[in-house]
C-alpha cells in the first residue's frame, strides 16, 4: 500500500495568518495515462465526519472557501489556508486514491 | 443535496457480527460507488472496501480476510456493510461514503460507532 505521511502533526496559527500542511506519499500518485494526481484533502471537525475539501490535488469542492488551496504533484503535496479563520480549527488529512485508498495520519490545526 | 444517513451505534460481543446500513438521497443511486472506511480511536482512517451499486461488483481490503459483506439495494436507496467475527480491535467509527469510481470520497455518512466488548 502507498503510505501517506503528513507534517506537521499539529500547528497553531494566529487568526488571519497562513497555515501550511504537507503530505508525502511513498509512491507517485500521478497517473501517466490521465496526467492527473489521484490525491485529496479532507477536513474533520470533532464529532463530525470528514468533509471533502480538494480532489485532484488542486480542485476545490463546491462551496469550499477560496482561502483553501491545494498544490503539488507525484509524491509531494501541500494544503494552504491563506488566512486562518476560527471555523478552520479542525483535523486535516490527505488521501491517495491512485491505488487502494490510504490516508495520512492527520494534522491538527489550532488557533 | 446528497445525504447519507447511517444506522445507529452498536455494542457487540467478540465473535458477533454487525450490519450497518447507509440510506442515501438527493442523487441517482447508481451514479456513485459506495466505499466504506473506519476510524479506530487514535488511528488513521482505514479503507475497508467498495460496492458499485450499478453493477454489484465489490472489492474488499485483504485486511478483513473474508469477514466483510457489502450489499446495495437500489430500490431502497440503501447500502449495507456486514462485518463478522468481531474483535476488540474492530471498535471504531464506520463511515459509508459516495464518490466516483476510482476516485475521492465525495459525500460521507455521519458515522456509526461500533464497540466490541465482552
Amino acid at each position: 500500500d502507498i503510505v501517506m505521511t503528513q507534517s506537521p502533526d499539529s500547528l497553531a496559527v494566529s487568526l488571519g495568518e497562513r497555515a501550511t500542511i504537507n503530505c508525502k506519499s511513498s509512491r507517485s500518485v500521478l497517473s501517466p495515462s490521465t496526467n492527473k494526481n489521484y490525491f485529496a484533502w479532507y477536513q474533520q471537525k470533532p464529532g463530525q465526519p470528514p468533509k471533502l475539501l480538494i480532489y485532484g490535488a488542486s480542485t476545490r469542492d463546491s462551496g469550499v472557501p477560496d482561502r483553501f488551496s491545494g498544490s503539488g504533484s507525484e509524491t509531494d503535496f501541500t494544503l494552504v489556508i491563506s488566512s486562518l479563520q476560527a471555523d478552520d480549527v479542525a483535523l486535516y488529512f490527505c488521501q491517495q486514491y491512485y491505488s487502494t485508498p490510504t490516508f495520512g495520519q492527520g494534522t491538527k490545526v489550532e488557533i | 443535496q446528497v445525504q447519507l444517513v447511517q444506522s445507529g451505534a452498536e455494542v457487540k460481543k467478540p465473535g458477533a457480527s454487525v450490519k450497518i446500513s447507509c440510506k442515501t438521497s438527493g442523487y441517482t443511486f447508481t451514479s456513485y460507488i459506495t466505499q466504506w472506511a473506519r476510524q479506530a480511536p487514535g488511528q488513521r482512517l482505514e479503507w475497508m472496501g467498495l460496492i458499485d451499486p450499478g453493477s454489484g461488483v465489490t472489492r474488499s481490503s485483504p485486511m478483513f480476510q473474508d469477514r466483510l459483506i457489502f450489499a446495495s439495494d437500489s430500490s431502497a436507496g440503501t447500502d449495507s456493510m456486514e462485518l463478522s467475527g468481531l474483535k476488540s480491535e474492530d471498535t471504531a467509527i464506520y463511515y459509508c461514503t459516495k464518490g466516483p469510481l476510482g476516485g475521492w470520497f465525495h459525500y460521507w455518512g455521519q458515522g456509526t460507532l461500533v464497540t466490541v466488548s465482552s
